[in-house]
């Protein structure tokens, strides 16, 4: 079984500020992490993944993520904040025990203020 | 390189009317993927297909079908129009699990 958690369905920053959402996901399996970023009107879009390489990901936009098995957790990290990061955004985990279907999280929505 | 369409883009449907919503790939993906997105209920499930020919149920499949005839297309019906399948829908396609999705830009679909 898998499941993901998204801490805070909102999340405002200022311009320039770091940008930090929080996932948590939970897995019987090494897992593969996604996240991924819907702009207004749009469908997902990938924007970086975890595949049991690198425990630092980088993805497109100036975004990364970081594995840490020990917290069961994969953040998604931007140093500094633009006003076009607002958007919604999604953490997915998936795995090798059988199951087809990814689990997303419900998503976190990304304010950020001038 | 077109990735995944979804068409339409919009349509209105009044109550007990049935549609078909086209999804078509060009990644030569295995797999493809139906959700709906409601606002706070996230992504959902209706139904999903690991290859030509094959089909399965997610979370939410009641008053929906689908078909997979080819490998590049899969196809999403309505056959009853509800008030409750009002909803943006996503189709995504994917090579495998660690691959992640490509999502088409939604069908939004309203049921009056």
């Amino acid at each position: 079984a898998q499941s993901v958690t998204q801490l805070g369905s909102h999340v405002s920053v200022s311009e320039g500020a770091l940008v930090l959402l929080r996932c948590n996901y939970s897995s019987s399996v090494p897992p593969y992490l996604f996240w991924y970023v819907q702009y207004p009107n749009q469908g997902l879009q990938l924007l970086l993944k975890y595949t049991s390489a690198a425990t630092l990901v980088k993805g497109i936009n100036g975004f990364e993520a970081e594995f840490k098995k020990s917290e069961t957790s994969f953040h998604l990290t931007k140093p500094s904040a633009h006003m076009s990061d607002a958007a919604e955004y999604f953490c997915a985990v998936s795995s090798s025990g059988g199951s087809y279907i990814p689990t997303f999280g419900r998503g976190t929505s990304l304010i950020v203020h001038p | 390189n077109a990735g995944v369409t979804q068409t339409p883009k919009f349509r209105v449907l009044k109550t007990g009317q049935s549609m078909t919503l086209l999804c078509a790939q060009d990644m030569n993906h295995e797999y493809m993927y139906w959700y709906r997105q409601d606002p706070g209920m996230g992504l959902r499930l209706i139904h999903y297909s690991v290859g030509e020919g094959t089909t399965a149920k997610g979370e939410v499949p009641d008053g929906y079908n689908v078909s997979r005839l080819k490998k590049q297309n899969f196809l999403l019906g309505l056959e009853s129009a509800a008030p409750s399948q009002t909803s943006v829908y996503f189709c995504a396609s994917s090579a495998g699990l660690n691959y992640g999705y490509t999502f088409g830009s939604g069908t939004r679909l309203t049921v009056v």
